[in-house]
C-alpha cells in the first residue's frame, strides 16, 4: 500500500472563507479521488483527480466549490471555497493504480476535519 | 445507480466472538468489485478485504473473510476471534471499473468489541 499525507489535519474556518487541503503519495499512483464525509456518515465521492486536466466531478459537486488541481502523479489540492457551515466535514483523499497491490483498490488518507463557523 | 446497503446501524459482540457484518447492493452490472473497510475513531480508512465478482471462491484474510453470494447480491464479512482493535465503523463498498472508477459506500456498521 502507499503512504498518505493530508494537511492540514483539522482547521476551524470562518463562513465565507476558503481552505484548501493537500494530499502527498510517496509513490506515483494513477488515480487520485476526494470524497467528503459529514458528521456520522457515510463517504461520498466528490471528484477524481486527473493529471493534467480537469478534475471530474459527481453529481452534485461543481468546480467552482471544489476547485481541484492534480500537478503530478503524487500530489493534489482541493479546496472549499465560499465555505458555509453545511461543509463540516471530513475531507479524504484516495489513491489507486501504479505500483500498488491491484488497479482497483482504493488506498485512504487520514482525512482533514473542517468545522466552519 | 448502485446502491449498497447496510442493514445494522450497531453490533456488538464479546472479545473472541465471531460477527458477521450484513452488506446487499444493487446493480445491473456483471463485472465489479466488492470491499470492505475499517474506520477506527482515529478516521484512517483501512481496506479490510476484495472481492472480484468473477471470483466464485470467497475472500480471505487472516481472521476475515466474506460471504458473497452473487445471485442475492449479498456481500457479508466475518470476523471470527473478534479482538478489542477490531472495534470501528465497517463499510461495504461497490466498485465497477468501467467507464470509469467510483466507489459506492454503505451506510455502515458501528461494530464494539467488549473485554
Amino acid at each position: 500500500s502507499a503512504v498518505i499525507s493530508q494537511k492540514p489535519s483539522r482547521d476551524i474556518c470562518q463562513r465565507g472563507t476558503s481552505l484548501t487541503i493537500q494530499c502527498q503519495v510517496d509513490s506515483q499512483v494513477t488515480m487520485m479521488f476526494w470524497y467528503r464525509q459529514q458528521p456520522g456518515q457515510s463517504l461520498t465521492l466528490i471528484a477524481t483527480a486527473n493529471q493534467g486536466s480537469e478534475a471530474t466531478y459527481e453529481s452534485g459537486f461543481v468546480i467552482d466549490k471544489f476547485p481541484i488541481s492534480r500537478p503530478n502523479l503524487t500530489f493534489s489540492t482541493l479546496t472549499v471555497s465560499n465555505m458555509s457551515p453545511e461543509d463540516s466535514s471530513i475531507y479524504l483523499c484516495s489513491v489507486a493504480g501504479a505500483g500498488l497491490a491491484s488497479s482497483y483498490e482504493q488506498y485512504f488518507g487520514p482525512g482533514t476535519r473542517l468545522t466552519v463557523t | 445507480a448502485q446502491t449498497v446497503t447496510q442493514s445494522q446501524p450497531e453490533m456488538s459482540v464479546q472479545e473472541a466472538e465471531t460477527v458477521t457484518l450484513s452488506c446487499t447492493y444493487d446493480t445491473s452490472e456483471n463485472n465489479y468489485y466488492l470491499f470492505w473497510y475499517k474506520q477506527p475513531p482515529s478516521r484512517q480508512m483501512i481496506l479490510v478485504i476484495r472481492q472480484e465478482a468473477y471470483k466464485q471462491q470467497n475472500a480471505t484474510e487472516n481472521r476475515f473473510s466474506v460471504n458473497f453470494q452473487k445471485a442475492a447480491k449479498s456481500f457479508s464479512l466475518k470476523i471470527s476471534d473478534s479482538q478489542l482493535g477490531d472495534t470501528a465503523m465497517y463499510f461495504c463498498a461497490f466498485m465497477k471499473p468501467a467507464p470509469r472508477i467510483r466507489l459506492v459506500f454503505g451506510q455502515g456498521t458501528r461494530l464494539t468489541i467488549n473485554p
